[in-house]
């Protein structure tokens, strides 16, 4: 079965800086899609970033973007410039390419912008 | 504007009782998905459907059900067999099929029961 950590609860950055969330899975197939969700306080999910398995080449979007290292199921997601409207949970989640179905999400990261 | 509602947006219920959440989206997506969130988790699935008339369980469908009798709207059931019902509630659509669409998320249902 697949599954999605994150083994940072909660994390701080200083207004301005930049800051990692380290986001591991574990699965057998070899053809899928990462995300990271941001959930304000509002709670509603946001796609941040789209990584595709089979793309050697990290997506960016602004100032988001991933280290992902498919031999390691490693999937980062940097934030730079850090800015106060990024305070928020982000989730990690994985889904196989060919189902479209169910999407499985890591516990979160609780990210603090220090002004 | 195109999107995801679900209402209400707070429900409280005694224990025992049936209750009914709403999802309703304009954004003419075929598939449509209900998910659980509790403090400290991430979502969990607990329907999906992707045609009209057509749905199968996701990781924790016990003490839920579902209909999909209309393509807009896919209305989630928690009935008193779902032993611990409170927490936060998702609803999501795409697009379907393959490979890749976006789920567009609603803006959720905060469910109680006292």
């Amino acid at each position: 079965a697949q599954t999605v950590t994150q083994s940072q609860p909660e994390m701080s950055v200083q207004e301005a800086e930049t800051v990692t969330l380290s986001c591991t899975y574990d699965t057998s197939e070899s053809d899928y899609y990462l995300f990271w969700y941001k959930q304000p306080p509002s709670r509603q999910m946001i796609l941040v970033i789209r990584q595709e398995a089979y793309k050697q080449q990290n997506a960016t979007e602004n100032r988001f973007s991933v280290n992902f290292q498919k031999a390691a199921k490693s999937f980062s997601l940097k934030i730079s410039d850090s800015q106060l409207g990024d305070a928020a949970m982000y989730f990690c989640a994985y889904r196989r390419r060919d189902r479209d179905d169910k999407i499985i999400f890591g516990k979160g990261t609780r990210l603090h912008i220090l002004p | 504007d195109g999107g995801i509602t679900q209402s209400p947006k707070y429900l409280f219920r005694k224990e025992g009782q049936n209750v009914t959440l709403s999802c309703e989206q304009n954004l003419n997506h075929d598939a449509m998905y209900w998910y659980r969130q509790d403090p400290g988790q991430g979502l969990r699935l607990i329907y999906y459907s992707q045609i009209v008339n057509d749905f199968q369980k996701g990781d924790i469908a016990e003490g839920y059900s579902v209909s999909r009798e209309k393509k807009e709207s896919f209305p989630l059931t928690v009935t008193s067999a779902q032993k611990n019902p409170t927490a936060f509630y998702l609803c999501a659509s795409s697009i379907g099929g393959y490979p890749y669409n976006e789920q567009f998320f609603g803006p959720g249902t905060r469910l109680t029961v006292l």
